[in-house]
């Protein structure tokens, strides 16, 4: 069945960063985009951006634009967000969750916890 | 890209119906067919229940029902039960080729 595996939790320092992975299983990985959604503590849904594992376009949120970079390994069929100069608010659960057949993500990660501390 | 605006709770009594709204702009909720409703249950990953406004992915109850007016969406809940409970989202494609959330709705089924 289809599936996406985040890695696992991670705790880091404010002012360095964090890479997160997702693994897709179970469909040809190149065919849907790839969303990053996070979720603070107490607060909505919050999306970050996209990739089209295809070709590695990408889009951000305009919040995000400048600390997040979102990638993809095709051979690996997994992607990855990288987001720089982490401050406390970032602390949060973050998903990757894969398009279906329109722009509702239909399939999501497990989430990973970032935990950003002094 | 400001969120979409959902009403922070509602609430109903099993067997009743809800609707839950989610107001935006003609760059995104008005200008496209790209609304979807997300269920969201703590500790757990959201689950897509209605996409493209109106439609069901397989799986979901005919309970839920979506539909648009303007740069209004709404999510329908009929026949409520007590696992319909949780945090609901909407979401929408917007003008600038990304994705906005609005700011959930906490669901209470008394």
């Amino acid at each position: 069945q289809m599936q996406l595996v985040q890695s696992g939790a991670e705790v880091k320092k404010t002012g360095s960063s964090v890479k997160v992975s997702c693994k897709a299983s179970g469909y040809t990985f190149t065919y849907r985009y790839l969303h990053w959604v996070r979720q603070a503590p107490g607060q909505a849904l919050e999306w970050m951006g996209w990739i089209t594992p295809f070709n590695g376009n990408t889009n951000y949120a305009q919040k995000f634009q400048d600390r997040v970079t979102i990638t993809r390994d095709r051979s690996m069929s997994t992607a990855y967000m990288e987001l720089s100069s982490l401050r406390s608010d970032d602390t949060g659960m973050y998903y990757c969750a894969r398009s279906g057949s329109s722009y509702g993500m239909a399939v999501w990660g497990q989430g990973t916890t970032v935990t950003v501390s002094s | 890209q400001s969120a979409l605006t959902q009403p922070a709770s509602v609430s109903g009594s099993p067997g009743q119906s809800i609707t839950i709204s989610c107001t935006g702009t003609s760059s995104d909720v008005g200008g496209y067919t790209y609304v979807s409703w997300y269920q969201h249950h703590p500790g757990k990953a959201p689950k897509l229940m209605i996409y493209d406004v109106s439609d069901r992915p397989s799986g979901v109850s005919n309970r839920f029902s979506g539909s648009k007016s303007g740069n209004t969406a709404s999510l329908s809940i009929s026949g409520l039960q007590a696992e319909d409970e949780a945090d609901y989202y909407c979401s929408s494609y917007t003008s600038s080729n990304k994705v906005v959330f609005g700011g959930g709705t906490k669901l209470t089924v008394l």
